[in-house]
């Protein structure tokens, strides 16, 4: 079985903060992929990246970045230096290649707050 | 840009009515999803559909059922609306399996969030 945990409910920083957002998952399948989506106030998820279980390069996207480590099954994703605008619900999932073909286990979520 | 469209963002119904959900992708997507958010909870799959007429159930279809006719197109029904299926729904499509080995994302519509009074 596959599971994913965000062990942070919800957090809240202050603007200008960097804030990093965990994500840790389960599972026996050596090919998986992990996703992190963005879920504004307006409602929708929005895809931010994916990483399969095979490429341990961190990523990085103007002020994101993501850090996978497979020695302890973690895939977290940093804010530098956050902005109002990043106020939202971040999603961690993950697919792996057992089991359905289609299904992905997502993570309860994190709030995160960014105060002006 | 992949677009999906849910018909309604807010809907309000009574319990016991049949309750339609409509979904709608212009990507040419073979899978489509429909989940269920409640606070935490997070995302439940309640039915995916891999091509027109094809379903399957996922986490949570007690209640619920599904018609795909179009590959555009996928209904989440309610048969009989209880009030413990107050909630926001998530419609989502994605291509299928991998493209350069790399697993395909799904994509989101806004949700619909339904209250049953």
């Amino acid at each position: 079985a596959q599971k994913v945990t965000q062990a942070q409910t919800e957090i809240s920083v202050v603007e200008k903060e960097d804030v990093t957002l965990d994500c840790v998952y389960e599972t026996r399948d050596t090919t998986y992929y992990l996703f992190w989506y963005k879920q504004p106030p307006s409602g929708e998820l929005v895809f931010l990246i994916r990483r399969n279980s095979f490429d341990e390069q961190n990523e990085i996207s103007g002020r994101y970045s993501w850090n996978f480590q497979k020695s302890t099954s973690s895939f977290n994703f940093t804010i530098t230096a956050s902005q109002v605008v990043d106020s939202a619900v971040y999603f961690c999932a993950l697919k792996a290649s057992g089991g359905s073909n289609y299904k992905l286990t997502f993570g309860k979520g994190t709030l995160l707050t960014v105060n002006p | 840009d992949v677009k999906v469209t849910q018909s309604s963002r807010y809907l309000v119904k009574r319990t016991g009515e049949k309750v339609f959900l409509e979904c709608v992708q212009d990507m040419d997507h073979e899978n489509m999803f429909w989940y269920r958010q409640d606070p935490g909870l997070g995302l439940r799959l309640i039915y995916f559909s891999y091509d027109v007429k094809m379903k399957e159930k996922g986490d949570i279809p007690e209640g619920y059922s599904v018609s795909r006719e179009k590959k555009e197109r996928f209904s989440l029904i309610l048969e009989s609306a209880s009030t413990n299926q107050t909630s926001m729904y998530l419609c989502a499509s994605s291509l299928i399996g991998t493209t350069g080995g790399v697993w395909q994302p799904q994509h989101f519509g806004d949700g619909t969030r339904l209250s049953i009074l």
